[in-house]
């Protein structure tokens, strides 16, 4: 069973620009959540999204957005990027949203902002 | 006060000794738990994970949960360098949202 793919792997913006991040969930999982990550900050939750509706959100400005789409593929959004965007932004899928559902993650994309 | 808060170390213990990886977590309501491994440069991996009292094991991996005092565990016995490795330790607040600590970086040294 292939596992989260995310794409692509590495990523390098301008500041001000926008970029847009691709990941595909476990075949069967529906549930498609985002983090970021940073050695100052550790995993920071994004959103999750399940059937299409994101339904929990983290404590990011607007600039950061997702969707998901019929298959659960999901893609997210970060627009007039700044420095302090530099991450790992890693996808995670589960089954469900059941409490019992665990996140599987997929690689990351390492974003780098100059 | 920080959702989950783990020490960060690090964890540095000799080879075929027990490890023991802790976590507490602030909000009562969760229920669910989550011990992830994460090697330098790679991607969170899911060890195990707890929702009732008590211990749970999987290998050399035990997992520890006591609900009234906010705090779960993580044991691992006949540690090996290959261990070396960021515990990270994730708390379920609500359906879907999984909040993680700021990762123990465990060291085993041989």
């Amino acid at each position: 069973k292939a596992g989260v793919t995310q794409t692509p792997r590495y990523l390098i913006k301008t500041r001000g620009q926008q970029v847009t991040l691709s990941c595909s969930p476990i075949s069967g999982h529906r549930s498609v959540s985002w983090y970021q990550q940073t050695p100052g900050q550790g995993l920071q939750f994004l959103f999750e999204y399940f059937s299409e509706t994101q339904r929990n959100k983290g404590n990011f400005p607007g600039r950061f957005s997702g969707r998901q789409f019929s298959n659960s593929r999901s893609e997210m959004n970060v627009s007039t990027l700044e420095l302090g965007d530099s991450a790992l932004y890693l996808c995670a899928s589960s089954r469900d949203r059941g409490v019992g559902s665990p996140l599987h993650f997929g690689n990351g994309t390492r974003l780098t902002v100059t | 006060q920080k959702e989950v808060e783990q020490n960060s170390g690090p964890l540095s213990v000799p080879e075929g000794a027990i490890a023991s990886l802790n976590c507490t977590y602030s909000d009562r309501g969760s229920q669910s738990f989550f011990w992830y491994r994460q090697y330098s440069g790679k991607s969170p991996e899911l060890i195990m994970f707890i929702y009732s009292n008590g211990d749970k094991e999987d290998g050399r991996f035990t997992a520890q949960l006591n609900k009234a005092s906010q705090y779960v565990s993580l044991l691992i016995r006949d540690s090996q360098p290959s261990d070396s490795a960021t515990y990270l330790c994730a708390v379920n607040v609500n359906t879907g949202k999984l909040i993680f600590g700021q990762g123990t970086t465990l060291q085993v040294k041989p």
